[in-house]
């Protein structure tokens, strides 16, 4: 069974305070990590796929990399408008095991 | 735009009442997918659809059930809502060959 742990739970950041968000996972076979963003109230809205290990996806201040087991979301000089739940998925047989996601708030 | 909608997006009922979630979308995908959504377990899958005539059960599917009406149709059921089916629901839809996947907006379901 496919298994998604994030990690922290919560994350405060001061404005311009860089960090990094982690997702480890356990696949039988990997056909993509999925990282999301999810508003209060709203659903997920899709920020990068990642195939393989040592790939790195960039947009805006977010950049995305993966090893075998494990991915990094490295948030570069957050804005208060990053602030979000970042879900983490691993996809297979085209569905997604999802983690419980970091709540990211950034403070000006 | 192309999109994914869900109604109602809030419903308050009560024990023991039939519930109908209803999805449409004009993305012309051809998967759909229903998660519930609960605090600190993060997402999981229902029921899935890959086309019209192929629905399964994903890994909580117990006390739901579902209809593909049309490639643009996924309706999810709850026969007899019970309080621990208390959640946010969302809708997502994606494409053959591709394991990317567009959420709606969800619908947030209070059983009393």
């Amino acid at each position: 069974e496919d298994q998604v742990t994030q990690s922290p739970e919560a994350l405060r950041l001061q404005e311009g305070e860089s960090s990094s968000l982690n997702c480890s996972y356990t696949v039988s076979g990997l056909r993509g990590l999925f990282w999301y963003r999810q508003d209060p109230g709203k659903g997920p809205e899709f920020l990068f796929t990642l195939y393989s290990a040592g790939e790195e996806k960039e947009k805006e201040r977010l950049k995305a990399t993966l090893t075998k087991k494990e991915s990094f979301l490295h948030i570069t000089a957050p804005k208060p408008e990053d602030s979000a739940t970042y879900l983490c998925a691993v996809g297979g047989d085209y569905k997604l095991s999802f983690g419980a996601g970091t709540t990211v708030t950034v403070r000006a | 735009d192309a999109d994914v909608t869900q109604t109602p997006r809030n419903r308050i009922t009560k024990t023991g009442k039939r519930i109908m979630l209803e999805c449409s979308q004009t993305k012309g995908h051809d998967r759909m997918y229903w998660y519930r959504q609960d605090p600190g377990l993060g997402l999981r899958l229902i029921y899935y659809s890959f086309d019209v005539k192929d629905i399964n059960k994903g890994e909580i599917s117990d006390g739901y059930s579902v209809s593909r009406q049309a490639q643009a149709k996924f309706s999810l059921s709850l026969e007899s809502a019970i309080p621990n089916q208390t959640a946010l629901y969302f809708c997502a839809t994606g494409t053959k060959g591709s394991n990317e996947q567009f959420f709606g907006p969800g619908t947030r379901l209070t059983v009393l």
